[in-house]
């Protein structure tokens, strides 16, 4: 199992420009986050994927928005690129039933605007 | 709405000595607690939860509700341990397995040989 992978690892943009990552969980997980990491930040939480839906949603604008595939995988998408949401896009997921807090995460998608 | 807080953005320690990276919380309710790891190139891992008070790699956290702290120890550094650490807390929702989890700034703890 290659745990959570994500693409592209890397990638260039300018403003106002549109752009999608994707994400494919763990095996025998159903369950996918999307967390931005800023330097020298935390992680934050944008939204989770569950049963191809948008299940929680944290402080983001419409901008950013997502997709769940029958499969599990989830594509992130955010529209009119603005120069600070360049930051390190975090996936992760978890499986139903799977203990609290216990987030299993990709590598990331480093996203530069310029 | 809970948070996490870590005064300490970089800690240095010399190898063998004792290791205490700091995480305040804010909390309605019962806390939860967690530390997560990032090691270098690598991704990042939950290290330990609160509710096991167990050891991973030397290292523990005990939940103090008093002083609302959920500081993470290790007694004898190693240089292995260079890492980004995380305090992270979760926000449940309803529905089973529906939360987010709140991280805190991180600390950057660097093992001097």
């Amino acid at each position: 199992d290659a745990g959570v992978t994500q693409s592209p690892t890397h990638l260039i943009k300018t403003r106002g420009q549109q752009v999608t990552l994707r994400c494919s969980p763990k095996s025998g997980h159903d369950t996918v986050s999307w967390y931005q990491q800023a330097l020298g930040q935390g992680p934050q939480f944008i939204f989770q994927y569950y049963e191809e839906e948008e299940r929680q949603r944290g402080n983001f604008p419409d901008r950013f928005s997502g997709h769940q595939f029958p499969n599990y995988s989830s594509e992130l998408n955010v529209n009119a690129l603005l120069l600070g949401d360049s930051a390190l896009y975090l996936c992760a997921s978890s499986p139903t039933g799977g203990l609290v807090g216990e987030l299993f995460f990709g590598e990331g998608s480093r996203l530069t605007v310029l | 709405a809970q948070r996490v807080t870590q005064p300490e953005k970089l800690l240095s320690v010399f190898k063998g000595a004792p290791v205490e990276l700091k995480c305040n919380y804010s909390y309605s309710g019962s806390p939860e607690l967690f530390w997560y790891v990032q090691y270098s190139r690598q991704r990042l891992q939950l290290l330990l939860r609160h509710i096991s008070r167990e050891s991973i790699k030397g290292f523990t956290a005990d939940l103090n509700k008093g002083e609302t702290s959920f500081h993470l120890k290790k007694p004898f550094a190693q240089e292995e341990d260079s890492a980004m650490y995380y305090c992270a807390s979760p926000q449940r929702y309803s529905g089973a397995g529906s939360y987010q989890l709140t991280f805190g700034k991180g600390t950057k703890l660097s093992v001097i040989p």
